[in-house]
């Protein structure tokens, strides 16, 4: 059964806008990660929260982890067009820890 | 090297073939793992090495898909039997250790075509 479920499955928005993208999961886990795709090519990890926390910011991502609804927010801030891309959550659950659980993933445009 | 170095990038083959698929992982990473990744779905999880534990193949479909990784280094998955369904980017990623705490590095994947 997929782990994560990222809402929405596809994103449109205007180049200096804001994007949010959720992500949910059923599972206890260790820690919840980020990802961007380009090209439906090569992963690139973005950000990871731990369990204990509770938010975490690197540039202009800005992620949330709320363990007792189980999900998690990634938000992009003043979005560019090079930001167009995929973007997966994944998790690593203590029952089975060691390796990560992709979700589907959210599309997101950018329109310049 | 800087990376994580997949081979050959593309791979068109007859059903029925077999092919192998290879990853360089990271330099000093000791976490190996295989995903699939069909055209705009999630990744599956295939297999994973760490060290010299014997591996976790859980993800992987049938018994035509096999993988090693010798010398803790480089890895091998082998699909045997091709078959079209098994059509896919094949996507390999190291990570220094084995979960928690540590993001994966993957690399640019390997798109097979089975025609």
């Amino acid at each position: 059964s997929q782990q994560g479920e990222e809402d929405p499955q596809a994103l449109s928005i205007q180049e200096g806008e804001n994007a949010t993208m959720n992500c949910s999961y059923k599972t206890s886990i260790n820690n919840l990660q980020w990802y961007r795709q380009n090209s439906g090519r090569g992963l690139v990890h973005l950000i990871l929260i731990r369990s204990n926390e509770r938010e975490k910011h690197s540039g202009r991502l800005r992620v949330t982890l709320d363990t007792s609804k189980k999900s998690s927010s990634l938000l992009i801030t003043a979005s560019r067009a090079a930001d167009t891309a995929s973007y997966f959550c994944a998790t690593d659950r203590r029952s089975n820890t060691g390796k990560l659980i992709f979700g589907q993933g959210t599309t997101l445009q950018v329109k310049p | 090297g800087a990376g994580v170095s997949q081979s050959p990038s593309n791979k068109v083959t007859e059903k029925g073939k077999d092919v192998e698929l290879r990853c360089d992982p990271i330099s000093g990473h000791t976490a190996l793992y295989w995903y699939r990744q069909s055209l705009g779905q999630g990744l599956e999880f295939l297999i994973y090495f760490q060290g010299n534990s014997a591996p976790d193949k859980s993800g992987l479909p049938s018994d035509r898909f096999s993988a090693e990784r010798t010398g803790g280094s480089v890895s091998t998955l082998t699909i045997q039997r091709t078959q079209q369904e098994d059509s896919a980017v094949y996507l390999c990623a190291s990570s220094y250790r084995q979960g928690a705490n540590y993001g994966y590095t993957f690399g640019s994947g390997t798109r097979l075509t089975v025609v």
